[in-house]
């Protein structure tokens, strides 16, 4: 049963500062893997998507890269800014667009 | 009204109560979606349409009923629900189920639940 973890559950950093999001998953037969952001109380917005044939995808200050052999993600976002103050999931595709969720990292980026 | 709407945004309903969650997208897609999100748990699907046909349904209890009378509507009927039931039911859409970057699924706002 694909498993998803994300690492830290929670992360506050000062403005301007570069942080590194990561995500773990157990069965590397995986279509793609989607990174969402989720501002409290609402929905998800899709930030980027890599397929599994990709590396990395890159999206203004956010970029994403994938290593499926070892089953791993990781966010990057570069210049923080108190803005990005977000709920980040990572979804993993294991077919027909069955995505299998992460629990997430709760960033909190200060002024 | 663009991309993925649900309605109502936020639901009270007691344990005897049938009540119905609608989502709405405006994106032409194929592909409709139901999510639970439980505090502190990972967001679980629940039910997946493609053209109008459900292609999956992940163990979800009989008092979660979907339905999907188009493309572009999908219902969650709820009845006799327990407390633990409440949580944030997401509603998505893509525009297809294979596992491409043109499925990218896209998400409402979703419905905050709470049964007494």
């Amino acid at each position: 049963k694909q498993e998803v973890t994300q690492i830290p559950a929670a992360l506050s950093v000062p403005e301007g500062e570069n942080l590194v999001l990561n995500c773990s998953f157990t069965d590397s037969a995986i279509y793609n893997l989607q990174w969402f952001r989720q501002d409290p109380g609402k929905g998800l917005t899709s930030l980027l998507l890599i397929q599994s044939s990709q590396r990395e995808q890159t999206s203004g200050r956010l970029n994403a890269s994938l290593d499926k052999s070892s089953g791993r993600s990781t966010l990057y976002i570069a210049a923080s800014q108190p803005g990005d103050s977000a709920t980040y999931l990572c979804a993993v595709n294991t077919g027909f667009q069955k995505l299998v969720f992460g629990t997430g990292t709760r960033l909190l980026v200060s002024p | 009204e663009t991309g993925v709407t649900q309605t109502p945004r936020h639901l009270v309903m007691g344990m005897t109560n049938k009540k119905s969650l609608k989502c709405e997208q405006h994106l032409g897609h194929n592909a409709m979606y139901w999510y639970k999100q439980s505090a502190k748990k990972p967001l679980e699907l629940m039910f997946v349409y493609s053209l109008e046909e459900r292609v999956e349904n992940n163990s979800v209890p009989s008092r979660f009923s979907p339905e999907c009378p188009n493309s572009s509507h999908l219902f969650l009927h709820l009845h006799t629900l327990q407390p633990e039931d409440s949580a944030l039911y997401l509603c998505a859409s893509s525009p297809g189920t294979s596992g491409n970057s043109y499925n990218e699924q896209f998400f409402g706002p979703g419905t905050r639940l709470t049964v007494l």
